[in-house]
């Protein structure tokens, strides 16, 4: 079955460390998104990507950092820089500028500071 | 700018009771729209969406949505209660002025089903 799966399903992060989530989706989407829930916010995007070797900030950019070598992969790094990393993090797809169809998610990765 | 607003950040109902979860949106232009469910540890699943097709839209699980233009609602509604619906549900719009699929979500609502 076609579908996006996430990697780890929890992380921990150390003071000063940058660590990677793993999302990798095998829908042949073209678009690919990464998005921070934390509770009582709802999603709120921090990178989307349209195509391989081109990726936009979204609304939470500050702190993150994405790569879009492969269009089945879209891997999220979160920096040092990131203050508040601690959330549940969710990687969609969907088709490229189609308003009308729906994201894609996988289970997630929710991070942790030790 | 688009925007969202679910109203009740918690709704709770006996099981067998009607299901009513609130969506407002902001838009000059309809937008589509769509609701998700999240199990608790788990991404979002796609209940159903509207893109203009029809206002009472059905989706999985006998939930089903009417969007009327004239409320700018959007609101989600199950005629009778399982345990299993429990979870929380999440109403996004797509505004079709970005540039790309942009989902605007709302803060989301925690249903609780009691036996």
């Amino acid at each position: 079955d076609g579908g996006i799966t996430q990697s780890p399903k929890y992380l921990f992060r150390k003071e000063g460390q940058n660590v990677t989530l793993s999302c990798e989706q095998n829908l042949n989407h073209d678009a690919m998104y990464w998005y921070r829930q934390d509770p009582g916010q709802g999603l709120r995007l921090i990178y989307y990507s349209q195509i391989v070797n081109d990726f936009q900030k979204g609304d939470i950019a500050e702190g993150y950092s994405v790569s879009r070598e492969k269009k089945e992969s879209f891997p999220l790094t979160v920096t040092s820089a990131q203050k508040n990393p601690t959330a549940f993090y969710l990687c969609a797809s969907s088709i490229v500028n189609s308003y009308n169809q729906p994201q894609h998610f996988g289970d997630g990765t929710r991070l942790s500071i030790l | 700018a688009q925007s969202v607003t679910q109203l009740g950040s918690h709704v709770s109902v006996s099981e067998g009771a009607l299901v009513l979860l609130r969506c407002n949106y902001s838009s000059s232009v309809p937008p589509y729209l769509f609701w998700y469910v999240q199990y608790p540890n788990q991404g979002l699943q796609l209940l159903l969406k509207y893109t203009s097709a029809a206002t009472l839209v059905k989706g999985i699980n006998g939930f089903e949505a009417e969007f009327k233009k004239s409320e700018t609602s959007f609101h989600l509604t199950k005629p009778s209660a399982h345990m299993s619906d429990a979870a929380e549900y999440f109403c996004a719009v797509s505004p079709q002025d970005t540039g790309f699929q942009k989902l605007v979500f709302g803060t989301g609502t925690r249903l609780l089903v009691s036996p």
